[in-house]
């Protein structure tokens, strides 16, 4: 079945550094979505869906970014701030337009050190 | 809107005990989906629903049921609970687009 990769699994950065994380499918997306999850909390969806080969978007200081073969991702912050901790999570939908459901990557657990 | 409501928050069950995770939206979402969550291992689907009366398994649907009965509310039974289902569940709504909004969690330990 589908799998979603997604590296690093934690990434340790100081306050200010840049961060990055990385998603690849093992099949060809229709889109790719973006979650966060602070410690505790529920998965919260980022307002934003990459659709397009090869799309970039921008929120701020993230930058998301839609492979050309639409089986790869990468979410980028600029300046980490002490509110970025938590876990950045992609999701793709199982089939379609996800009504059966999105596939999850495990996550990367994002740690700011002051 | 109160979005996505799970109760309970949190709840211990005994090996072999039943119950159902409560799961209701108020956005007139079509679909509806389950997951769980376990470190190390992100949210993996359990079952889903795609509109009233229709329900289907995920990718790991074994010790669980679900039914779908009015567009609102999507409950997840467990049948017997065993430790393996120690995890935290969320339940998920969506309309066409796909992107969901998810519930609160519900945290179950059985021992």
């Amino acid at each position: 079945g589908q799998q979603v990769m997604q590296i690093p699994q934690y990434q340790h950065v100081q306050e200010g550094e840049d961060f990055t994380t990385y998603c690849n499918s093992s099949t060809t997306l229709s889109n790719i979505q973006w979650y966060k999850q602070r410690p505790g909390g529920h998965p919260v969806f980022f307002l934003i869906q990459l659709v397009k080969s090869g799309e970039v978007k921008k929120q701020k200081r993230l930058t998301f970014q839609f492979g050309e073969a639409k089986k790869n991702s990468s979410l980028h912050i600029t300046a980490t701030q002490t509110t970025d901790v938590g876990t950045y999570f992609c999701a793709g939908p199982r089939s379609g337009g996800g009504a059966d459901g999105l596939t999850f990557g495990k996550g990367t657990h994002l740690i700011i050190q002051p | 809107n109160a979005g996505v409501t799970q109760t309970p928050k949190f709840q211990v069950l005994k090996t072999g005990q039943s119950m159902t995770l409560q799961c209701a939206q108020d956005m007139n979402h079509e679909y509806m989906s389950w997951y769980r969550q376990d470190p190390g291992m992100g949210l993996r689907l359990i079952h889903y629903s795609v509109g009233a009366g229709i329900t289907d398994q995920g990718e790991v649907p074994n010790g669980y049921n679900v039914s779908r009965s009015t567009t609102e509310d999507f409950p997840l039974r467990l049948l017997s609970a065993a430790p393996s289902q120690t995890s935290v569940y969320f339940c998920a709504s969506s309309y066409s687009r796909g992107d969901y909004t998810f519930g609160s969690g519900t945290r179950l330990t059985v021992v």
